[in-house]
Order: C-alpha cells, then structure tokens, then sequence
C-alpha cells in the first residue's frame, strides 16, 4: 500500500507569514493526526482527526493553527501568522480503525526566520 | 499523569554490543506500547509493539520487556548494528484516547 503522502518537503518563510502542509493519508485509514516534532523532541500530538470530525484538538494553538479534513480524506494544516517558535517537522500520521499502529509521512520541516 | 519518560538521551553502543533503551509511565488507560524508528529526513517508523497483558515480544534483534507492575517498559536490540544508528522513541496509547503520547527519544549511535 502506498505510505502517508506529505508536501511540501521543506518550507522556509519569514514570521508572521502564513504556511499551508498538506496530507493524504493512506487509503481507507480514518484516523489522521497532525504531530509537531521540535528538533530534539518526541513527536507532539496537535490534532486527531475521525473521518472529516475533530476528535482532539486540545493541544492546537487555535489563536494561530487550523486544521482541516475534507470529505474525510486529505487533510490541511495552516500556520497564520507564523512565529520563530514553529520552526519544527510536522508529521502526518493515520491509522485504521482497530489498528493501534500509525503509519507516519515524512513530514514537512518548517523553518521561520 | 500523559507523560511517558524516556532515558537515555542519547547511546553510543560498538557493533555487536546490546542497546538498552527505557521508558516509564504513569497512566493506568494506557493500553498498548510501540517503539518507533526515526532515521533523519523521515518520519517514525513502527518498530515493535506490546500489549500490557504479555511480560516480553521479540521479533528478531529486538525485544520489549515489559514491567507493568513497575510501570516500565524497555527496548533491548541484540547484536546491534551500524545501520541501526537512529533515534528510537517509546509511546503510549491510551484506550479512552486514541491517540499515541510520545517519549523524548534516545539517539543511538552504533560504531564499527
């Protein structure tokens, strides 16, 4: 199966423009989830998607971040406006349902300067 | 109490030799514990995983031993290797959450 498809690769804007990374999880997972890894980090959890419902968004800076997942399937994540402090990867996982593994993308590192 | 601390920050380990990695936890809802594998440039890769009912899983080179009276968990990888040189990350899955709480990660470097 094909894996977790993320883009951009890599971004680099200056603070307080606004960025836009885009998923497509793989086929036929309805849970998709948004993580942020600050170098040297674990991964943090920002938002878990069921289908095109939020199921947690506690840890999403809603002042600044949104995220969307349309007809359930691809989902986008926006930064506005961005600050120095977002400067991380952000990984796009999604799993099945009953399936504990997630299948993470590559994700998109994001440099603010 | 969503914590999952992880130890050591980083490991250097010669080929051949054995790689101990650690992990605890508080949180009792937790229900199922995977390592990931994270080479640069790419996102975690699921390595192995155990469900608290079992003490030990081995696939391969690596094992979890699992303590859940202790509340810990490790990651054993035998006969390590220099292709093995990553970052390794505990997590935990919560029943009632769905969703996976990670640990710091351990970056280890296996020299020839």
């Amino acid at each position: 199966e094909a894996g977790v498809a993320q883009s951009p690769r890599y971004k680099i804007i200056e603070k307080r423009q606004s960025v836009a990374f885009w998923c497509n999880p793989i086929s036929g997972h309805a849970t998709l989830y948004w993580y942020q890894q600050i170098l040297g980090q674990g991964p943090k959890l920002l938002i878990q998607f069921q289908n095109n419902g939020v199921v947690d968004d506690s840890q999403l800076p809603k002042d600044r971040f949104s995220a969307e997942r349309l007809k359930g399937v691809d989902s986008t994540l926006k930064i506005q406006p961005a600050k120095l402090e977002d400067s991380a990867v952000y990984l796009c996982a999604s799993s099945s349902r009953g399936n504990y593994g997630y299948t993470f993308g590559s994700g998109t590192r994001l440099t603010v300067v | 109490q969503q914590q999952v601390k992880q130890s050591p920050q980083s490991l250097i380990v010669q080929k051949g030799g054995i790689s101990i990695i650690n992990c605890a936890y508080e949180n009792t809802a937790f229900d199922y514990f995977p390592w990931y594998q994270q080479f640069p440039g790419k996102g975690p890769a699921l390595l192995i995983a155990i469900r608290p009912d079992v003490s030990e899983k081995k696939e391969g080179r690596f094992t979890i031993s699992f303590n859940k009276s202790a509340k810990q968990f490790s990651l054993h990888i035998m006969d390590s290797q220099p292709g093995d040189s990553a970052t390794y990350f505990c997590a935990a899955r919560s029943y009632n959450t769905d969703k996976l709480i990670f640990g710091t990660g351990t970056r280890l470097q296996v020299f020839p």
